[in-house]
């Protein structure tokens, strides 16, 4: 147990609906990555945020948006969603951001989309 | 641009023989290196990192790592597969352009036969 944790573990929806996914860094930890894996484009880097602000951006579309709230939780919104978003969102956490500070991922969430 | 280049998508090696999961790395900057691993439906453990020490990574579960600048490799080795080793291996390149969100290869599937 990384001490991640990410709700609801499965969500299955429509094309065109809009879904918000939780993620819970552990204690301690100022930083929050989220990151996408699908079978077509593999793992990738989606958004980060650290203490509250935007810190870097990655391959994530525009219908895609991500927050990180004052307690640190952060929630990754995804809305007129497509066939092709169908994939596993992990969400990542760690204490800083330099090159020693390890990521700690959750179990992620698996999203289907029909 | 950062990136990480995984030679092989799939090895199979015999329990008991060594493992050898190759990968090429590209970063202007000076990275940090990670070998991740994922069991079927899990998420991902991290197996060892690279942060500019000890060339000679050594990580959990008997695998290390060493990394050749001069080569811009980073392989995974085992002395003896274990059946348990059998999962998806991710070989991972951050660095301080990308605020160090990791970048992910496109994995290589260890498969160990009796």
């Amino acid at each position: 147990d990384s001490g991640v944790t990410q709700t609801p573990k499965h969500l299955i929806t429509a094309t065109g609906q809009r879904v918000t996914l939780r993620c819970s860094p552990r204690s301690g930890d100022l930083s929050v990555y989220w990151y996408q894996q699908s079978l077509d484009q593999g793992l990738q880097f989606l958004i980060q945020y650290y203490n509250g602000e935007e810190r870097a951006k990655g391959n994530i579309l525009e219908r895609f948006s991500a927050q990180q709230f004052p307690d640190l939780h952060s929630e990754l919104n995804l809305s007129s969603l497509e066939l092709g978003d169908s994939a596993l969102y992990f969400c990542a956490s760690s204490v800083g951001v330099n090159r020693y500070n390890e990521q700690f991922f959750g179990p992620g969430t698996r999203l289907t989309v029909l | 641009a950062q990136s990480v280049t995984q030679l092989d998508s799939h090895v199979s090696v015999s329990e008991g023989t060594p493992v050898l999961l190759r990968c090429n790395y590209s970063s202007s900057y000076s990275p940090s290196l990670f070998w991740y691993v994922q069991h079927p439906n899990k998420g991902l453990q991290l197996l060892l990192k690279y942060t500019s020490a000890a060339t000679l990574v050594k990580g959990i579960n008997g695998f290390e790592a060493e990394f050749k600048k001069s080569e811009t490799s980073f392989h995974l080795t085992k002395p003896s597969a274990h059946m348990s080793d059998a999962a998806e291996y991710f070989c991972v390149v951050s660095d301080s352009n990308s605020g160090y969100a990791l970048n992910f290869g496109k994995g290589t599937s260890l498969l160990v036969t009796p």
